[in-house]
């Protein structure tokens, strides 16, 4: 079993749809939790913490289940530029920034 | 350009030579990281450097595979010995202690 999961999409959602992701993770001791975003052939690049709280920023929020081990990412009102892949990452570690352990990836295509 | 760089940024070669990539962090990093990702993977963690110490190896780094960190700057991963299975984008990334990776661009090896 992967220690992260994620649904590979591909999503093909409509401009200014709603459109979810999830993801599991198998480690209970996993303390740092991330979403990336990879745009095709690109590098990976930080989208933002998830916190126990549950987080927003702009039109995207996380959240964190540490009982299920699940992740989410809600993406409101989406726009073209926001196709792209979506990591989700796990961490060991507290403070989380070293042996970051990704997910597969969930593709997102948003079209006109 | 200040971000992480990598060099070469594409290399093919044929099976059973040997390969080197090299990686220049951003320059006040102390922590460096180098991964591999495959077509429809996400990327996988191979090692890591706190200034010039090796910390951490995973399993995937056979002993074909070496990296080093001679001064606590540059990076270089060789492959020894290539196989057409080693074919992947090799990420470096930097950070400093407990705080966001940044990732360069890749060096993407395919092997004949």
């Amino acid at each position: 079993r992967k220690e992260v999961e994620q649904d590979p999409g591909p999503f093909n959602v409509p401009e200014g749809a709603t459109v979810a992701f999830n993801c599991t993770y198998s480690n209970s001791a996993s303390q740092s939790f991330f979403w990336y975003r990879q745009d095709c052939r690109k590098e990976p690049k930080l989208l933002m913490s998830v916190y126990s709280s549950g987080n927003e920023d702009g039109r995207f929020t996380a959240q964190l289940n540490r009982a299920s081990q699940y992740i989410s990412l809600l993406i409101r009102d989406s726009k073209l530029s926001d196709s792209a892949t979506y990591l989700c990452v796990v961490s060991p570690l507290s403070g989380g920034y070293n042996k970051l352990i990704f997910g597969a990836g969930t593709r997102l295509a948003v079209h006109p | 350009d200040t971000g992480v760089s990598q060099d070469p940024r594409h290399k093919i070669t044929k099976r059973g030579q040997n390969v080197t990539f090299r990686c220049d962090p951003i320059s006040e990093h102390n922590r460096l990281y180098w991964y591999r990702q495959t077509l429809g993977q996400g990327p996988e963690f191979l090692t890591y450097f706190q200034n010039e110490a090796q910390l951490e190896k995973s399993r995937l780094l056979s002993d074909r595979f070496s990296a080093e960190r001679p001064k606590g700057s540059f990076s270089t991963l060789e492959i020894q010995r290539t196989e057409q299975g080693d074919s992947a984008m090799y990420l470096c990334a930097s950070s400093l202690t407990f705080s966001e990776l940044f990732f360069g661009e890749g060096s993407r090896l395919t092997v004949l």
